[in-house]
């Protein structure tokens, strides 16, 4: 069964650093094709897509947070970590991580996230 | 990044209803187009992948539509289980942007 499960710091101060921790079950970051990536909901707002990496370690980030953000993977724990620096109230948020599948239908291929962690809720405050 | 909108913000209604949601992107995004099911405190569920291909273990219920900027995800028969928040994602670019979800709340 594949599962994905995040954890970290429930409280933080500001300007501290965040580091999450996603432990990945059931798929290896090791074989050719995993994606995993960290997407965040802050309290009544939508979904924000926030980093990407691939089993080759390319990383994506998304642009406004690029300078904050840091995301890793420890194969042999089979999990992958996502830094964020500088923590801000407005960061206050529940973050999931998830596995992004691939649907190949050659030349297109459909990217999505097909499994997600129960996600883990931050909150920034001094 | 492309923008995604959706609409309604919030829609009210009735078990049995059907209902549809619409999900309008700022370019062309061919048919990279998907949907996810959220409720609150739990993780969130892909419900439709490339516009209109149904997720494994998903109700037949739930149907996809559109191509290009236009798509719209439509429940037949609403279950008292389908009400949750409903995001659209576009799958065309990294990073892939999310719509700002809508709310469908019992009536």
């Amino acid at each position: 069964q594949v599962t994905l499960k995040e954890s970290g710091p429930a409280l933080v101060k500001p300007t501290q650093t965040l580091t999450l921790t996603c432990t990945l079950s059931g798929f290896s970051l090791s074989n050719t094709g995993t994606r995993v990536t960290w997407i965040r909901q802050t309290p009544g707002k939508a979904l924000e897509w926030l980093a990407r990496i691939d089993w080759n370690d390319e990383k994506y980030y998304a642009a406004s947070l690029k300078t904050r953000l840091t995301i890793s993977k420890a194969t042999s724990t089979n999990q992958v970590v996502l830094t964020m620096t500088n923590m801000d109230p407005v960061d206050t948020a529940t973050y999931f991580c998830a596995r992004i599948w691939v649907d190949e239908r050659p030349p297109r291929y459909y990217f999505y996230m097909d499994v997600w962690g129960q996600g883990t809720r931050v909150t920034v405050s001094s | 990044d492309i923008q995604m909108t959706q609409s309604p913000s919030s829609l009210s209604a009735s078990v049995g209803d059907r209902i549809s949601i619409t999900c309008r992107a700022s370019q062309n995004i061919d048919n990279f187009l998907n949907w996810y099911q959220h409720k609150a405190g739990t993780a969130p569920k892909l419900l439709i992948y490339a516009a209109s291909s149904l997720h494994s273990g998903v109700p037949s219920r739930f149907s996809g539509s559109g191509f290009g900027k236009d798509f719209t995800l439509t429940i037949s028969s609403l279950q008292p289980e389908d009400f949750a928040t409903y995001y659209c994602q576009e799958s065309y670019t990294n990073p892939a942007s999310f719509g700002q979800g809508t709310k469908l709340e019992i009536k």
